[in-house]
């Protein structure tokens, strides 16, 4: 089974300073998906940024980055000039290439910019 | 184009009620996905169907739970007898058939037994 882990449960950056978010996983499969999703106090949930295994070229989306280290099974989220509305509550999540979008989540780290 | 819609925001349910949450998947999306954010931890899978068919429920609850996507209407999620432990946002996501663009995830239903 696939298993996802974050082990930062809360972090703190000042505005537009710079984070790194961590995130492990665990899985057997070869090809397959990576995500970061965004939670606000409004509890929607938000994709951030997504990570195909298959690709060497790590994933960027405006102030978003991820570093992804296929063999360590690492895949971090940096988050650059931090603003205010990056305040969330942020999950590492990962499917296989299988069959459909079954996703498995990590437990989430909260992230709060001070201003 | 509409997001996924799932209402009701809120439920409040007192202990033995049944509670139906319901999804409209995003248009053109012919896949409905259930998940379970349990307070302090991140999202459970639940359930996951197509149109008429249960595709994968390994996520379920044996008892009590139960879920449909009808040929026409939203996609239901029912909990019968509810108790405290039910107490959970539940979410509900759609996706077109091809992965590569992920999940997108309506504003979820509170749910709160008491």
């Amino acid at each position: 089974a696939q298993t996802v882990t974050q082990s930062q449960p809360e972090m703190s950056v000042q505005e537009a300073e710079t984070v790194t978010l961590s995130c492990t996983y665990d899985t057997s499969e070869s090809n397959y998906y990576l995500f970061w999703y965004k939670q606000p106090p409004s509890r929607q949930m938000i994709l951030v940024i997504r990570q195909e295994a298959y690709k060497q070229q790590n994933a960027t989306e405006n102030r978003f980055s991820v570093n992804f280290q296929k063999a360590a099974k690492s895949f971090s989220l940096k988050i650059s000039d931090s603003q205010l509305g990056d305040t969330a509550m942020y999950f590492c999540a990962f499917t296989d290439s299988g069959g459909y979008q079954k996703v498995t989540f990590g437990t989430g780290t909260k992230l709060q910019v001070i201003p | 184009n509409a997001g996924v819609m799932q209402n009701p925001r809120h439920l409040v349910r007192r202990r033995g009620q049944e509670a139906r949450l319901r999804c409209s998947p995003m248009k053109g999306h012919s896949h409905v996905y259930w998940y379970r954010q349990l307070p302090e931890e991140g999202l459970k899978f639940m359930v996951y169907l197509q149109k008429e068919n249960i595709i994968d429920e390994s996520g379920m609850p044996k008892e009590r739970f139960s879920a449909e996507f009808p040929k026409e209407g939203p996609s239901i999620l029912r909990i019968q007898q509810v108790v405290r432990g039910d107490s959970a946002a539940y979410f509900c996501a759609s996706s077109p058939r091809d992965r590569l663009y992920g999940y997108t995830f309506g504003s979820g239903t509170r749910l709160t037994v008491v």
